[in-house]
């Protein structure tokens, strides 16, 4: 089994709101991760925790908080977003980070922010 | 920069025949390389991978080569099938200096297989 879920499917919001994307997987990854991924574009990394902890954060604004409740859950809480924030909300995970991992994905969140 | 390049925006192919789906990198560090296929507004499904020590993997239909003089990559599927028909991403890993995985993505071709 290599299903990562990702609720809700899709999030309309505006600007001045707070929301939050979850994701959850159940095969014992210790490696999860967030990309975002606009139309025609491929996938870019956001953040990704590792052993829960975040080790990695591309350089993304503060208005998206990323959050590790326990190695199956991940989150992304939203703040005053924009609406270049619309996109395709991925999130992934690897059974422990190093560089010969398979990164599963789930189906996305599709945002849209008014 | 973009280090991982799809040249090729879209792919015909007729059904039945091969599909040769083609990924060129520029960062030497990289050392393993992932084929994903996407349906629209759906997650990237992992399809095959590659490590840089090895020149080619085949699972079923799927093949994939690896040509590191060249930092060169290329899935073959054979038959193609028209569920076939999606957007291809070729993807490269590398530690980074956090010692994490990093996944660098092609920009993707749309592949149709034509009945």
């Amino acid at each position: 089994d290599t299903e990562v879920t990702q609720t809700p499917k899709h999030l309309v919001m505006g600007m001045t709101n707070k929301k939050s994307l979850k994701c959850e997987q159940h095969m014992g990854h210790r490696a999860m991760y967030w990309y975002k991924q606009k139309a025609k574009k491929p996938p870019e990394l956001m953040f990704v925790y590792s052993y829960e902890k975040l080790s990695i954060n591309e350089s993304v604004p503060s208005r998206f908080s990323p959050e590790c409740p326990n190695s199956s859950l991940l989150n992304l809480h939203l703040h005053a977003l924009q609406p270049e924030d619309s996109a395709l909300y991925l999130c992934a995970s690897s059974q422990v980070s190093s560089s010969t991992d398979t990164q599963y994905f789930g189906p996305g969140t599709r945002l849209t922010v008014l | 920069d973009q280090q991982v390049k799809q040249n090729s925006p879209s792919l015909s192919v007729q059904e039945g025949r091969i599909s040769i789906l083609n990924c060129d990198y520029t960062n030497s560090m990289f050392d393993y390389f992932l084929w994903y296929k996407k349906y629209p507004a759906e997650g990237p499904t992992f399809l095959i991978s590659i490590s840089s020590i090895k020149d080619k993997n085949e699972d079923g239909r799927f093949t994939v080569f690896l040509n590191k003089s060249a930092k060169h990559l290329s899935l073959h599927i054979v038959p193609s099938q028209p569920g076939d028909s999606a957007v291809y991403f070729c993807a490269a890993s590398q530690l980074s200096n956090f010692g994490n995985e990093k996944l660098t993505f092609g920009t993707g071709t749309r592949l149709t297989i034509i009945p």
